[in-house]
């Protein structure tokens, strides 16, 4: 099935680790995008990529770091410089004759 | 910058009629989503207005007024399912960035 594929669903890190989570998808979407959700809270954009090795900050980019060696790939790394990182993390890619966006089920980091 | 200011809670009881708002300061206009999310999942999209008036998708309809910068979305015959965070949502003129809004937290009443 298409769609956007997210893991792990959840992770665990010690405070200092790095983390990344793995975005793929197979919609063909050239836009790509990282949100950041907390509890009750709305999405908030962390970066987001509208071709291949390229990629822009969003409004909450410090702390994380991108990638985006292929079309289908966009994995978010949450450094160490992210001082709040438990959050529940979501990856989306963007049809752009629509401008409907796609989401992947989410990735839940916990920072013991 | 932009910014899309939403109710933060409506309560409504099943079978009824709701409407949430969305206002919207941006610079460029290139439409506006609503989007549903479901408590501990993803965000999955509803309806989309591009020009002025009203869109129909079964239960759900969306409305625009560009000229005052505010749009709803109306929910009718309301479900218990239908219990979930409603957001809007706007590209940044002229790019792919898309803005949400601060989300509307809906709950059914039986």
């Amino acid at each position: 099935d298409g769609g956007i594929t997210q893991s792990p669903k959840y992770l665990f890190r010690k405070e200092g680790q790095n983390v990344t989570l793995s975005c793929e998808q197979n919609l063909n979407h050239d836009a790509m995008y990282w949100y950041r959700q907390d509890p009750g809270q709305g999405l908030r954009l962390i970066y987001y990529s509208q071709i291949v090795n390229d990629f822009q900050k969003g409004d909450i980019a410090e702390g994380y770091s991108v990638s985006r060696e292929k079309k289908e790939s966009f994995p978010l790394t949450v450094t160490s410089a992210q001082k709040n990182p438990t959050a529940f993390y979501l990856c989306a890619g963007a049809n752009a004759n629509t401008g409907e966006l796609f989401f992947g089920e989410g990735s839940r980091l916990t920072v013991l | 910058g932009q910014s899309l200011e939403q109710p933060s809670e409506v309560t409504a009881v099943e079978g009824a009629i709701v409407q949430i708002n969305c206002t919207y300061q941006t610079s460029g206009f290139y439409g506006l989503s609503w989007y549903q999310q479901h408590d501990g999942g993803a965000p999955t999209f509803l309806s989309y207005n591009g020009l002025d008036g009203l869109e129909e998708t079964g239960r759900f309809s969306s409305f625009l007024s560009r000229s005052d910068s505010y749009g709803y979305l109306l929910l009718q015959e309301l479900q218990m399912k239908d219990s979930a965070s409603y957001f809007c949502a706007v590209p940044q003129s002229g790019t792919y960035k898309y803005i949400f809004g601060t989300g509307t937290r809906l709950k059914v009443l039986a």
